[in-house]
């Protein structure tokens, strides 16, 4: 079956430590973003991807990074310089040409990050 | 940026009661999402509206977008227990962004 596999689905980091959450999705979607779940929050983009090999900045992109060497994966970290880290953590993906769908994402199942 | 307001935050509702709940834009967009979220699982959508004045149904729900292009509605008919979590809004406006922009979510509590 088609989806968006994001793990793991839990995470404990000490401070000061780098993690990276994984990303794959086999739907053949071109774009892929990530967002961050506080409560009460909705959803803020941190990146996201359009094609292979670029990526763009979206709302509350300091303290992480990102790569997109493949189409099928997008892997986030969340570097030491994130002050508040603790959160729930989104991959979508979606078309980017299609005439109907485009912009419809399709979620991962989430990664929950807690900083001890 | 544009930004979304969606109201009303959470509802506390018996089950068999219909629910309405609503999303509006500083902006114009062309484009409205409906997901819903369960508890630690990522949001499923729901209901996609492309043209102004569009209404559509999914089983008990029904959403529209709003003629003008800045707002839009989403309504669950004789809830069910299971219809419990988030529902999140979600818009696109024009030019070559591709980034939606989310409402904060309504939480919908159903009493069996």
């Amino acid at each position: 079956d088609g989806g968006i596999t994001q793990s793991p689905k839990y995470l404990f980091r000490k401070e000061g430590q780098n993690v990276t959450l994984s990303c794959e999705q086999n739907l053949n979607h071109d774009a892929m973003y990530w967002y961050r779940q506080d409560p009460g929050q909705g959803l803020r983009l941190i990146y996201y991807s359009q094609i292979v090999n670029d990526f763009q900045k979206g709302d509350i992109a300091e303290g992480y990074s990102v790569s997109r060497e493949k189409k099928e994966s997008f892997p986030l970290t969340v570097t030491s310089a994130q002050k508040n880290p603790t959160a729930f953590y989104l991959c979508a993906s979606s078309f980017m040409w299609a005439t109907s769908g485009a912009n419809v994402l399709t979620f991962g199942a989430g990664s929950r990050l807690t900083v001890l | 940026g544009q930004q979304l307001n969606q109201s009303p935050q959470s509802m506390f509702i018996q089950e068999g009661e219909d629910v309405s709940m609503n999303c509006t834009s500083s902006s114009i967009f062309n484009t409205w999402l409906w997901y819903k979220q369960d508890p630690g699982e990522g949001p499923v959508l729901l209901i996609a509206l492309y043209k102004a004045g569009e209404l559509t149904s999914n089983g008990r729900l029904t959403a529209q977008f709003g003629i003008t292009r800045k707002d839009s509605f989403l309504n669950i008919s004789a809830s069910i227990p299971s219809d419990v979590g988030i529902y999140f809004c979600a818009g696109r406006g024009g030019g070559s962004n591709y980034k939606l922009t989310f409402g904060k979510g309504t939480l919908l509590t159903v009493n069996p």
